[in-house]
């Protein structure tokens, strides 16, 4: 079953302008971490935020952690028309589970320049 | 580095075919895993290795084997294809530096169609 869940599914917005997107999951976590996704090609890395962490900055990216929601954000500010891309969030477990990782169905961002 | 390199990029089977997705990584990492892509579907984790010799079953293992015989090969081998394999895989490889709190490393995909 899905552990992270994305809102919006796609996301359509101009050069400039900020994009945020949303991902929900169901249990404990021990950090969630955020990737992009060209067309055509592997998932890149952008951003990992552990479970005792309220708030990540990367560059022009933001991250936020609600553990008590359950909940996270990716903002992107002063898009560009590069963004153009699909970001997944991914959830991380710890125990034994060897940090095995869980996705979720992934928000398209289109940036119109 | 080359990073995680998957081979085929492209590949077309008939059903009941078998064949090997190759995985190779160049950065000593202990961790590797193979993950399918469906549309509406996200990634989903198909077998994952810790280590040479030592493997696992993920989210959606079944139709599917793997081995790690060395630290950089993660094969991973479809024994008799079916329509529902048709899919984006995914290999995926992690730094040994601590589970917990480190990135995926991804190939580019083999794009799999089974007629």
């Amino acid at each position: 079953s899905q552990q992270g869940e994305e809102d919006p599914q796609a996301l359509s917005i101009q050069e400039g302008e900020n994009a945020t997107m949303n991902c929900s999951y169901k249990t404990s976590i021990n950090n969630l971490q955020w990737y992009r996704q060209n067309s055509g090609r592997g998932l890149v890395h952008l951003i990992l935020i552990r479970s005792n962490e309220r708030e990540k900055h990367s560059g022009r990216l933001r991250v936020t952690l609600d553990t008590s929601k359950k909940s996270s954000s990716l903002l992107i500010t002063a898009s560009r028309a590069a963004d153009t891309a699909s970001y997944f969030c991914a959830t991380g477990l710890g125990g034994t589970s060897y940090g095995k990782l869980t996705f979720g169905q992934g928000t398209i961002l289109t940036v119109h320049p | 580095n080359a990073g995680v390199t998957q081979t085929p990029k492209f590949q077309v089977l008939k059903t009941g075919q078998s064949m090997t997705l190759q995985c190779a990584q160049d950065m000593n990492h202990e961790y590797m895993s193979w993950y399918r892509q469906d549309p509406g579907m996200g990634l989903r984790l198909i077998h994952y290795s810790v280590g040479a010799g030592i493997t696992d079953q993920g989210e959606v293992p079944n139709g599917y084997n793997v081995s790690r015989s060395t630290t950089e090969d993660f094969p991973l081998r479809l024994l008799s294809a079916a329509p529902s394999q048709t899919s984006v895989y995914f290999c995926a490889s992690r730094d040994p530096g601590s589970y917990y709190n480190s990135p995926l490393h991804f190939g580019n995909g083999t794009r799999l169609t089974v007629t």
